[in-house]
Parts: structure tokens; sequence; C-alpha cells
């Protein structure tokens, strides 16, 4: 399909990891970004991954990547209240800008 | 915060008015992009300018037109507004024309009344 696709909505509780999946379009994009957007606040980036990666880990982020599926993930460690936002994946096709997804909404139950 | 300013935070206007939201990218940064961001359609890409010239041009209306300056501020410009132009504008911007990472601002809120 045309769209990056995500699921809407994911709840954990606090403390379980927590685990945010994404579909991308284009086999031949070069970079794949996570993106997190607090409540009333701009897109704050969180990691990126090269293509020819399957895996970048950054502190409590892990992010892994399947190109035969063209499926990226982003797993978060013990997940926190504070990591309540929406993320999203983006993709960047060749020299063109970034398209996202709609966003995951992810509810941290203490 | 990500070095990138835009404003004004919030605007109400009247359906039929015009609007410019202003746009500094980070220091160095050549690279500029407009999203929209409403419900229903997600963040949506509407223009980008690099080092003043129109890069690329994604789903952006003709009643939008965007500009950058030579000292790489953009605007972007909204006319003849409508109720469903009420959203969230965004800009980011990078190094290059595609530069690994975008920063975005904090975003203007439209709201047509």
């Amino acid at each position: 399909g045309e769209d990056v696709e995500q699921s809407l909505f994911l709840s954990v509780r606090e403390g379980d990891s927590s685990v945010i999946n994404c579909t991308y379009t284009d086999s031949s994009s070069t970079y794949l970004y996570w993106y997190k957007q607090e409540p009333g606040a701009g897109l704050q980036l969180l990691t990126y991954i090269f293509s020819n990666m399957d895996m970048k880990q950054d502190q409590r982020l892990t992010v892994l990547l399947n190109k035969k599926d063209k499926h990226l993930s982003l797993r978060i460690a013990d997940t926190q209240t504070g990591d309540s936002a929406i993320y999203f994946c983006a993709e960047r096709r060749g020299n063109t800008p970034l398209v996202f997804g709609k966003g995951t909404r992810l509810s941290v139950i203490a | 915060d990500s070095g990138v300013t835009q404003t004004p935070k919030h605007l109400i206007t009247a359906t039929g008015q015009r609007v410019t939201l202003r746009c500094s990218p980070r220091s160095g940064d050549l690279s500029v992009y407009w999203y929209q961001q409403s419900l229903d359609q997600g963040l949506q890409f509407l223009i980008q300018y690099y080092n003043g010239e129109e890069r690329a041009k994604g789903n952006i209306l003709e009643r939008f037109s965007a500009q950058q300056f030579p000292d790489l501020h953009s605007e972007l410009n909204l006319s003849s507004l409508e109720l469903g132009d009420s959203a969230l504008y965004f800009c980011a911007s990078s190094e290059q024309g595609a530069g690994t990472e975008a920063f975005f601002g904090q975003g203007t809120r439209l709201t047509v009344v």
C-alpha cells in the first residue's frame, strides 16, 4: 500500500516493555525514524535506523528492522508513565521528505 | 528544545481570512519542511524549501503558499481559510535536502471559526 501503517493504541503497565510496530512501504527507503509527541508538544526525534542495519539500541530503546517484511518496531524497556505519548514511525524514500504513519498512542498504567 | 522556532503558538481566526505562520530553522540547517497535523489525516507533508528554493511539494492546497527567505527562515501563508484548515502546522528543518535527521518545532495551532 501507499501508507505507513501503525496500530492506533497500545496500553501497558508501568515497568513492562512496550513494543510499537510499524509497516512501511518502500523497500528502498534509506532511513526509518521514530518520533515521540507528548500532549501539546511538537515531534521529538527519538531514534532512527539506517536501512542496512537490523537493530539499533539506545538506552531503553531498541529498534528492530525486518527489511524483507518491511517491518519496523520500537521496544521501550521498563516503560514509565512519562513514556505516555503518541509515537510516530516515518520513512524517508530516497531524497524525499519524511512520510509518517498516523501514530500509536501509548498509555502507561501505573 | 529542538532549535526550531515557530510563531505564533496559537492562532484563532475567522473563515475567509488570511494568516502567516513563521518558522526559524536550526542554526545551519538549509532545509525547511512544513507539515499539517489533523485528527483524521495524521501528519501530511505540505512543502519543502532548500536554501531558498522550493524542493518538494506534497498535499498543499492552492490557497496555501510558502517561501524561504535569504536568512533561511520560512513563512507559510494560508488564505481564504475554511473550518477544515483548523490543525496543527509544524515546521521541521534538516541540514541538507534530505538530511538524516529532521527536527521539529513546537507547532502553530490554527483554529478557524
